[in-house]
């Protein structure tokens, strides 16, 4: 088993949906949990950062953490063309990031 | 302030060869990783140093080296290429490891390509 686990997908909304990309890991040790998305052929970009468990909120973005289930959610409100991207969950508790393989969205205008 | 830094951006190199990769991280901060992106997948962990000192060591053989300078930007060595080496070398850096300071911001890539 993956240490941290993502559907590749691909997802494919129209614009103004909600997103719901997903993530579950592993090692019950791991206390810090990222998304990032990544355009094609670009580096990843922090989108949400949480340490230890609850909710986090940034504008049209809500990460989610729940550690009992070793789940992480990444909600996308108002979903826009410009957020086409490969979204990745990564995990840690220590020195080295665990990602996920990264889901491909898809908005459609 | 200017993000995460790499050069080369674009590097061919033949089976055998050796490269060397850099990286300058975001000002104040002390912490670099290198990750190993191959198409279709996310980034694998090769190194982290904080403080010039190696903090951890993905599972990469001892071909891939690091080092970390004075002010604090890195380098990646790849020494006996393999054509399973050809992948986007990124680096991200945080202000340090733990809490907080482990937020890591990556760096544009760097893009391998051994024949």
């Amino acid at each position: 088993q993956k240490e941290v686990e993502q559907d590749p997908g691909p997802l494919s909304v129209p614009e103004g949906a909600i997103v719901s990309l997903n993530c579950t890991y592993s090692n019950s040790a791991f206390q810090y949990f990222m998304w990032y998305r990544q355009y094609s052929r670009k580096g990843p970009e922090l989108l949400m950062y949480t340490y230890s468990s609850g909710n986090k909120e940034d504008g049209r973005f809500t990460a989610q953490v729940d550690k009992s289930s070793k789940y992480i959610s990444l909600f996308i409100r108002d979903s826009q063309p410009s957020d086409s991207a490969t979204y990745l969950c990564a995990s840690s508790g220590w020195a080295a990031l665990i990602f996920g393989k990264g889901t491909t969205l898809s908005v459609s205008s | 302030d200017a993000g995460v830094t790499q050069s080369p951006t674009h590097l061919i190199k033949t089976r055998g060869q050796q490269v060397t990769l850099r990286c300058s991280p975001i000002s104040g901060h002390k912490s670099v990783s290198w990750y190993q992106q191959v198409l279709g997948q996310g980034p694998q962990f090769i190194f982290q140093y904080y403080e010039k000192e190696e903090r951890g060591r993905g599972n990469f053989p001892d071909r891939f080296s690091a080092r970390q300078f004075p002010n604090y930007s890195s380098e990646l060595n790849v020494n006996a290429l393999l054509l399973g080496d050809s992948a986007l070398y990124l680096c991200a850096s945080s202000l340090g490891y733990e809490g907080r300071n482990y937020e890591q911001y990556f760096g544009p890539g760097t893009r391998l390509t051994v024949t």
